[in-house]
């Protein structure tokens, strides 16, 4: 069983446009995740949510809402790609970080291509 | 100064070589630490947390000194499989936030 999936792995699509990727998680973890690897291979995390509650928006652009629907789903909709968009998102989920052990296992990741 | 430093790499290995990766990171109020593996094109898994005390899982151990904010891994008698980008992770804010370093390539040659 997969543990943390994300839906669709590839995305190609024009700027401008507004585009949706979806996580799951069903590890029962009460955190989640969004992280960007951008070409340069630099991991960098986006938001944070704890039970379905929003804790971390590393200065994100507003094009960016996450919505958590519950606890175990992250979805990301971006609004008006632009061409820095360009990235592999990945999704995570953890325990809280007060609850031992709290790794973050990742999703496969979207490979999202704007052009 | 980025907030998690590692070595730049790449590092090419013959097989059985041992291996050390250094990491610095910038906030002395950083929780939590670990050593995380990427392959090409995948996702990051952890490879091992690392304890103030230093710990050990086979061939690889970490070491963490908080006074000099520096993280260690250590491989040993290192094998193919092992080619991969190792992360350092660090995390702070309660646990929440986490930062990654740039990563540390690692080819291992027969």
């Amino acid at each position: 069983d997969t543990a943390v999936s994300q839906t669709p792995k590839y995305l190609v699509t024009q700027m401008g446009n507004d585009k949706s990727i979806k996580c799951e998680q069903n590890l029962g973890h009460d955190t989640m995740y969004w992280y960007k690897q951008d070409s340069k291979k630099f991991l960098k995390i986006m938001f944070s949510y704890n039970n379905k509650e929003l804790i971390i928006n590393e200065t994100v652009p507003n094009r960016f809402s996450p919505k958590s629907p519950d606890k175990a789903h992250l979805n990301l909709h971006i609004n008006s790609l632009e061409l820095g968009d360009s990235a592999v998102y990945f999704c995570a989920s953890s325990q809280p970080p007060w609850t031992a052990p709290y790794e973050q296992y990742f999703g496969p990741g979207t490979r999202l291509t704007v052009t | 100064r980025k907030e998690v430093e590692q070595d730049p790499g790449p590092f090419n290995v013959p097989e059985g070589a041992t291996v050390a990766f250094n990491c610095t990171y910038s906030n002395s109020a950083s929780q939590s630490f670990f050593w995380y593996r990427q392959d090409c094109r995948k996702e990051p898994k952890l490879l091992m947390s690392v304890y103030s005390s230093g710990n050990e899982d086979g061939r690889f151990t970490a070491q963490l000194n908080r006074a000099s904010q520096y993280i260690s891994l250590l491989i040993r008698d290192s094998k193919l499989s092992d080619s991969a980008t190792y992360l350092c992770v660090v995390r702070g804010n309660g646990g929440f936030k986490t930062i990654f370093g740039a990563g540390t390539r690692l080819f291992v040659k027969a």
